[in-house]
């Protein structure tokens, strides 16, 4: 089964803060994805990343960035946390050849 | 403009009976659609992938069905039971791009 994990459940961070959510799945899988989920907004996607060290923007980049060092460990960076980044942060990990997503179980980070 | 949209948005049902919960979307040059449960609170959870060459794909009582002629699918679930009680998501992936484009969900309740 293919396991996708996030470092923390729950997160709770100050204004201003740097927050670092890490996400690491152990199936080997060339494409990563980092959305946020919001009530009434869906799933938006932030960044992907189609190889190490590779990057794309999703649909709401702003304020976030990403890296990818290492095939299996995809993290997402919040330069300076704001309370509008409050959100459920959810990783996915897909295959190269067919673009079926796995997910990790989320972060909730609460920004006060 | 391809969208992904998913009625109704919530259901109730009694226990036992076999359901069916709808997509639809724009444009048939779909590359595959996935199908996914979300509990509260939780990541998702994939549940079945159907690429555009075919027409269904069957897990335990899951059935998902695709029709790209009238831009649809549908995810049968026979003999439901309090445990099938989440949101299920549909999200269709065009042109063997990286994006999935998402459904907004059906909040599923099975009734006791």
């Amino acid at each position: 089964d293919v396991k996708v994990t996030q470092s923390s459940r729950y997160l709770v961070k100050r204004t201003g803060e740097k927050v670092f959510l890490e996400c690491v799945q152990d199936m080997d899988h060339e494409n990563m994805f980092w959305y946020r989920q919001d009530p009434g907004l869906g799933l938006r996607l932030i960044y992907f990343s189609y190889d190490v060290k590779m990057k794309e923007k999703g649909d709401i980049p702003e304020g976030y960035s990403v890296s990818r060092e290492k095939k299996e460990r995809f993290s997402l960076i919040l330069e300076s946390a704001s309370t509008n980044q409050t959100s459920m942060y959810l990783c996915a990990s897909a295959p190269g050849s067919v673009n079926e997503q796995f997910f990790g179980p989320g972060t909730r980070l609460t920004v006060l | 403009k391809q969208e992904v949209t998913q009625i109704p948005a919530a259901l109730s049902v009694p226990e036992g009976e076999n359901l069916v919960l709808n997509c639809s979307f724009t444009d048939s040059a779909i590359y595959n659609l996935q199908w996914f449960r979300q509990d509260p609170g939780k990541g998702l959870t994939s549940l079945l992938l159907i690429q555009s060459s075919q027409r269904e794909q069957t897990s335990g009582r899951l059935n998902a069905s695709l029709d790209k002629s009238s831009g649809r699918s549908t995810l049968y679930i026979a003999a439901s039971q309090p445990g099938d009680s989440a949101t299920y998501l549909c999200a269709v992936n065009w042109d063997s791009n990286y994006q999935l484009i998402w459904g907004a969900g059906t909040k599923l309740i099975i009734k006791p």
